[in-house]
């Protein structure tokens, strides 16, 4: 079945870095774009980021431009979320998605998310 | 990139019809046709339930509607039942991006 699963997810320092990864099955990775969403703590959905199908264009939020970066490698079928500098307010379920509407924003699956709580 | 804006909470009683409202700008809701729902109960990942402003993937009961007017998309659900209960969020492309309402809460009463 269609499958996502994130991990990489833990307890960090402000400032460190964190790499999330996302492995997909099920279907034809390298025909979707994909995103990272997030959820802090009792909070609402945040978008984070987004790859085209086959990495030639990433878009941010403006919350992690510069600071967060998405990648993907086809041939593992696997989405990256490469974190940097990170700050108190990036604590939050970490969540890779398919995009199925081809870059629109209509997301399924979800994986189960990854929590990563950034606290020294 | 500001949120949608949702209503905090909304509740009805089993078999009853409620809408949760989504507005957003020209630039998000009113300029694509690109709204989604998505359903999320505690502690699980969210899934969708209307993309494209009203479809409906399968396996979604037909109870859950989805429609747009402006800058405003609304999500109506009939016949509540309780597994209906959950934490509801609208999300609409805006260029190159994606953006999600605030949330809400939907208790059956």
């Amino acid at each position: 079945q269609v499958q996502l699963v994130e991990s990489g997810g833990g307890v960090v320092q402000p400032g460190r870095s964190l790499r999330l990864s996302c492995v997909a099955s099920g279907f034809t990775f390298n025909n979707y774009a994909m995103h990272w969403v997030r959820q802090a703590p009792g909070k609402g959905l945040e978008w984070v980021a987004a790859i085209w199908y086959d990495g030639s264009n990433k878009n941010y939020a403006d919350s992690v431009k510069g600071r967060l970066s998405i990648s993907r490698d086809n041939s593992k079928n696997t989405l990256y979320l490469q974190m940097n500098s990170l700050r108190v307010e990036d604590t939050a379920v970490y969540y890779c998605a398919r995009d199925r509407g081809g870059y629109t924003g209509w997301f399924d699956p979800w994986g189960q998310g990854t929590l990563v709580t950034v606290s020294s | 990139q500001s949120a949608l804006t949702q209503p905090a909470s909304v509740s009805g009683s089993p078999g009853q019809s409620i809408t949760i409202s989504c507005t957003g700008t020209s630039s998000d809701v009113g300029g694509y046709n690109y709204v989604s729902w998505y359903q999320q109960h505690p502690g699980k990942a969210p899934k969708v339930m209307i993309y494209e402003v009203s479809n409906r993937p399968p396996g979604v009961a037909n109870r859950f509607s989805g429609s747009k007017s402006g800058n405003t998309a609304s999500l109506t659900i009939s016949g509540l039942q309780a597994e209906d209960e959950a934490d509801y969020y609208c999300s609409s492309y805006t260029y190159n991006n994606t953006v999600f309402g605030g949330g809400t809460k939907l208790t059956v009463l």
